[in-house]
């Protein structure tokens, strides 16, 4: 059972935008950096955003994250089919000392 | 580029103990400014935090793995080891070993099934 609660699917058609949001507690987002990955089932987790809302190199700027209180928030513009994929959260947890992921949201390209 | 290979048994009996190495190449492991981890994922559900270690040896453990868990370093051979015991079908699930960054995880191995069955 996560702390971190995702929506299970999001979709959009082509080109349009989808956000993703990652909701939790003082205890983890709220007081904690928080990373997103993308995880084609069968492949290792890709990193797309850490410390709230900074992308690695290589990692399109189509993709965004922002964070506001104990909720944290994964954009992707100009949706691609190559974009259908799982999405996680995570952070760590200072109540739990332990690093949390979320529930993972699926998102589908209409 | 840095590179991580899970390895280990695929099939493990209920009871016995789980043993996964993670070969690292393109970096070393007894690095300060990294911690190196188990992530793993049960078919059909999330990413759970196994554990972490860093170059030093001190190591952080989930708790909700009730003191099964034992991550170690071997740093002769550039790799880190898994050892979950007195597993049962919970455990069955892909095991990935990854490197943590101060709280992010950058780099991923493929992952590995491990199902646990008699």
């Amino acid at each position: 059972q996560s702390v971190l609660t995702q929506p299970p699917s999001v979709s959009a058609a082509p080109g349009q935008k989808v956000t993703i949001s990652c909701s939790g507690s003082s205890s983890n987002v709220g007081n904690n950096y928080v990373s997103w990955f993308q995880h084609f089932p069968g492949t290792a987790p890709k990193l797309l955003i850490y410390d709230n809302n900074k992308r690695p190199s290589g990692i399109p700027d189509r993709f965004s994250g922002s964070k506001s209180g104990t909720s944290a928030t994964l954009g992707i513009t100009g949706l691609q089919t190559g974009d259908e994929a799982d999405y996680y959260c995570g952070t760590w947890d200072s109540s739990l000392s332990a690093y949390v992921f979320g529930t993972g949201t699926k998102v589908a390209v209409l | 580029q840095l590179q991580l290979q899970e390895s280990g048994p695929g099939l493990v009996k209920p009871s016995e103990t789980l043993s996964l190495t993670c070969t690292v190449s393109g970096g070393s492991i007894n690095n300060n400014s990294y911690y190196w981890g188990w992530i793993r994922q049960p078919p059909g559900k999330g990413l759970e935090w196994i554990g972490t270690i860093y170059y030093t040896g001190n190591t952080y453990y989930n708790p909700s793995l009730k003191g099964r868990v034992t991550i170690s370093l071997d740093t002769s051979n550039n790799h880190f080891s898994l050892k979950l015991n007195s597993v049962t079908a919970a455990d069955t699930a892909i095991y990935y070993c990854a490197r943590d960054r101060d709280g992010l995880w950058d780099y991923w191995g493929q992952g590995t099934l491990v199902t646990v069955s008699s």
